[in-house]
């Protein structure tokens, strides 16, 4: 599982709300990626970062912000939640040439 | 904007067939090409295919990219129950901070009945 935490798991929450999904790693690794995934459409990058501190929009980015205060830790908010952002949120991590994942979160905005 | 595309996008066959998964890619700067796995949790990595003609094999899975074509097939003989699953093609990108930045295809939804 390349060490790889979210929390929470599952999460639902009301339009409107600020909602934070941790991603934890505990091997060092330098890239970090948050994807979402919906029926039809695969797995799609939300943002991604290269180190502490350096971010960079993904294909739907839009509703999302990111930070990276330390290298284990990736933080995606979604500032206003949507009904639009229900989905399952998946976390990455780079290693060599191949991304692995975690669990995932699935976030129901009601 | 980098574009994958998958063939079917879904696939209904009894254990014991062979079936053979289609992607394409259209991608500015390619690194490399890889297929996943997703059963009801997490995707999970099966290979890694950056030059042309070379095959790669698992067991009863394996997979060959054409960069010419831009695609790649992935090849399941025997199928068994077990197979039934989300199979995902995803295509790296080479650039910059960009590097390994993937972008995935629909994904395939395979169905192995007993």
């Amino acid at each position: 599982d390349a060490g790889i935490t979210q929390s929470p798991r599952h999460k639902v929450t009301e339009t409107g709300t600020p909602v934070t999904l941790r991603c934890h790693q505990t091997e060092n690794h330098r890239y970090m990626y948050w994807y979402r995934q919906d029926p039809g459409h695969g797995l799609r990058l939300i943002h991604y970062s290269y180190g502490v501190k350096d971010t960079d929009k993904g294909e739907v980015s839009d509703g999302y912000s990111v930070s990276r205060s330390k290298t284990e830790d990736f933080l995606l908010t979604l500032e206003s939640a949507t009904s639009s952002q229900t989905s399952v949120y998946f976390c990455a991590i780079r290693e060599e040439d191949t991304q692995y994942f975690g669990p995932g979160t699935r976030l129901t905005v009601l | 904007e980098d574009k994958v595309v998958q063939s079917p996008l879904s696939l209904v066959v009894h254990e014991g067939d062979t079936v053979t998964l289609n992607c394409s890619y259209e991608v500015t700067n390619f690194r490399s090409l890889l297929w996943y796995k997703q059963e009801k949790k997490a995707p999970t990595f099966l290979f890694m295919l950056t030059s042309s003609g070379i095959e790669k094999k698992s067991g009863r899975l394996s997979s060959i990219l054409d960069k010419k074509e831009l695609s790649s097939i992935l090849n399941i003989t025997a199928t068994q129950t077990g197979d039934s699953a989300i199979y995902l093609c995803a295509v790296a990108n080479a650039g910059g901070t960009s590097y390994g930045k993937l972008t995935f295809g629909q994904g395939t939804i395979l169905t192995v009945h007993p």
